[in-house]
């Protein structure tokens, strides 16, 4: 499966929007992208979903590029309540399900 | 609905005792996934179900552990003996595997285990 790269923790402010980069330069032709949210003391929580371009649903986007090397999940306007870990994924998810390989993970904190 | 469920929350155990974990997956859910953190790592993959049929267990990491589904329902995570390294977070997570979100995981919140 792909590894993934993503920044150890990043800060921001209550209101900002939020970019998280990951990296997966190894992506292969049947790899989707996932993204989970965790909080302490709390299972991974799915977030979004996505192959190529855009994604967007009522939590977060997901962008896209067109050589799949990469992807940034999208946070409009973060309250304090979104501090948690987000973990970048990728594996072909087709067939039933696929092994779900979690790396270090982007830890968030948002401040008032 | 009820999400997935894992019993118990907490345990603490002796090295050399036996513990068996629980998880019951969402109704309906082909796919349990059995993962778990030990202190200060990542989040590793154990074994996958497919209803009762183990699809992949290449995550298991010796055969103290043992991980049953009867039934495709709820299933089972055995480690015996446990040993000290053993000690960590142990997450189910159930999925369709099919649907507008390909293999969308729900997780549980976990047992934590400590072996002492």
């Amino acid at each position: 499966l792909a590894k993934t790269t993503q920044p150890i923790s990043m800060d921001s402010y209550e209101g900002q929007e939020v970019n998280i980069t990951c990296s997966h330069n190894n992506i292969a032709t049947n790899d989707y992208i996932t993204w989970y949210q965790q909080f302490p003391s709390q299972g991974p929580r799915f977030i979004i979903q996505g192959y190529k371009t855009k994604v967007t649903n009522e939590v977060a986007s997901l962008f896209i590029p067109a050589d799949r090397k990469s992807s940034t999940l999208s946070l409009p306007r973060v309250s304090l309540s979104d501090t948690a870990v987000y973990y970048c994924l990728v594996g072909d998810p087709r067939g039933g399900g696929f092994k779900t390989i979690f790396g270090a993970g982007t830890r968030l904190f948002v401040k008032a | 609905e009820a999400g997935v469920t894992q019993f118990p929350s907490h345990s603490v155990i002796e090295k050399g005792q036996t513990v068996t974990l629980r998880c019951d997956p969402i109704s309906g859910h082909d796919n349990l996934y059995w993962y778990r953190r030990v202190m200060g790592k990542e989040i590793k993959f154990l074994l996958h179900f497919v209803k009762e049929s183990k699809q992949d267990e290449s995550g298991m990491p010796n055969n103290r552990f043992l991980a049953e589904r009867t039934g495709g329902t709820y299933s089972t995570l055995k480690v015996q003996p446990a040993e000290l390294e053993d000690s960590g977070v142990y997450f189910c997570a159930s999925s369709q595997g099919w649907g507008p979100s390909y293999n969308e995981q729900f997780f549980g919140p976990g047992t934590r285990l400590t072996v002492l």
